[in-house]
């Protein structure tokens, strides 16, 4: 069955600290890979994107991801939180068949103490 | 230029009432997408449109859910009779063809008392 896992579902860091959360996916055939941030009471927004190439994606304020794809992953990395970024974030996998449908993993929310 | 606009963006609405959410997707988008959010089920792709027409709508809970499309400006997603399990955020996204990515909508949060 096609799924997203996140296996880290609250994180609290400090500022300045840095920050890792897993994607992992089970996809038959290629995909397109996504991490959307939902701040606070607002929509969800697209914070990085990988279709293919380098799979080292820089996306918006500072995050990155690596594609692994022997590992069926995807981790959102940043080196250094800003209480900012409190959010939840999610993980979404497409085929790129071009059937469109995401595929979202539960989310991921992340607290940073000032 | 707008983003997605969905409304309303609250409702409360008592069990066995019918209840429908709006929403416009961005002008020239021809997919159009109603996700559902939930604590337990995180979000969830219930229904998508392309050129007005469904093209899956196996996320869709039960009979009770219909979503229509009738332009290509304006969706809705109704439910009738509400129930409490209902209660979630729901969110419509757009987005264009040969593109992967989907714009979302500020969300209309239901609750069913």
């Amino acid at each position: 069955a096609q799924s997203v896992s996140q296996h880290n579902h609250h994180v609290i860091l400090s500022e300045a600290a840095s920050l890792e959360l897993g994607c992992n996916y089970s996809y038959g055939g290629t995909v397109n890979l996504f991490w959307y941030v939902q701040y606070p009471g607002q929509h969800l927004q697209l914070l990085l994107k990988y279709f293919s190439g380098d799979p080292l994606v820089k996306g918006i304020k500072g995050f990155e991801a690596e594609f692994i794809k022997s590992k069926f992953s995807f981790n959102l990395r940043k080196p250094s939180v800003q209480w900012s970024d409190t959010a939840e974030y999610f993980c979404a996998v497409s085929s790129t068949s071009g059937t469109y449908k995401y595929i979202f993993g539960t989310g991921t929310r992340l607290k940073v103490l000032a | 230029d707008a983003g997605v606009i969905q409304s309303p963006r609250h409702e409360v609405t008592e069990m066995g009432q019918e209840v429908t959410l709006r929403c416009k997707p961005i002008s020239g988008h021809d997919y159009l997408f109603w996700y559902r959010q939930t604590m337990m089920r995180g979000l969830e792709l219930l229904i998508y449109f392309n050129n007005n027409v469904p093209i899956d709508d196996s996320g869709m809970p039960e009979d009770r859910f219909s979503a229509k499309m009738p332009n290509a400006s304006f969706s809705t997603l109704k439910i009738q009779p509400s129930e409490p399990r209902d209660s979630a955020v729901y969110f419509c996204a757009s987005k264009t063809s040969g593109s992967y990515e989907q714009y979302f909508g500020p969300g209309t949060r239901l609750t069913v008392t």
